[in-house]
């Protein structure tokens, strides 16, 4: 069974870089059989897709990547296959960005398996 | 992509059924059949609950089940027990002026009365 770990800072200074890793065990990150995936919720509030990353050795492990298109412009998905991981990069971030941050497998447009989550709160 | 309509709350006696609907659009909920639901007990992560509109992960009793029709699913819990108490969120794959994703509805509380 694939297991998830998200781990970063717990606190992040407005208009900085938020930064998560997210460590795959349980299964190849690569195997091309799943999307990696990152959704946030805000303290009391639903939850947001805020995009995944695909990469498998068929495609010569050229990640493919979607993202949130209200956060395009602030958002970095990347994958380091050697390590098992994903990772997440949000810049300028506002307090509005403070959440818990979940990463996921995508699976038959489904999430499937889910990290325990990491709550993130911006402030100074 | 803009989120999926739930009503923000549902409730039913023990035994009863509770029925909650997730409305979208034809770019989302209406034009594909990936629609899964969570179960999100407080303080814990989301639990898949349907994928596929209505097909049950391993595990997940057959008291849970999905549908759809047009650009509406709807997830309905049978049988309701004491443990189904819980917020409840639909996801639907999206597709909209270039972009692909997904979008989550609004979430809608059940409570056990």
């Amino acid at each position: 069974q694939v297991q998830l770990q998200e781990s970063g800072p717990g606190l992040v200074q407005p208009s900085q870089t938020l930064s998560l890793t997210c460590t795959v065990s349980g299964g190849s990150i690569s195997s091309g059989t799943y999307y990696w995936t990152w959704i946030r919720q805000p303290a009391g509030k639903g939850l947001e897709w805020i995009g995944r990353i695909y990469a498998s050795e068929s495609t010569n492990y050229n990640p493919s990547t979607n993202y949130n298109p209200s956060l395009k412009s602030r958002l970095t998905i990347s994958v380091d296959t050697s390590k098992s991981q994903f990772s997440l990069k949000l810049s300028s971030v506002t307090a509005a960005d403070t959440a818990v941050y979940y990463c996921v497998n995508n699976w038959k447009g489904a999430f499937d398996f889910w990290g325990q989550g990491t709550m993130v709160t911006v402030s100074s | 992509q803009s989120a999926l309509t739930q009503p923000p709350s549902a409730s039913g006696s023990p035994g009863q059924s509770v029925t909650i609907s997730c409305t979208g659009t034809s770019s989302d909920v209406g034009g594909y059949n990936y629609v899964s639901w969570y179960q999100q007990h407080p303080g814990k992560a989301p639990k898949l609950m349907i994928y596929e509109v209505s097909k049950r992960p391993s595990g997940v009793p057959d008291r849970f089940s999905g549908s759809k029709s047009g650009n509406t699913a709807s997830l309905t819990v049978s049988g309701l027990q004491a443990e189904d108490e819980a917020d409840y969120y639909c996801s639907s794959y999206a597709v909209s002026s270039n972009n692909v994703g997904y979008v989550f509805g609004t979430g809608t509380k059940v409570t056990v009365l």
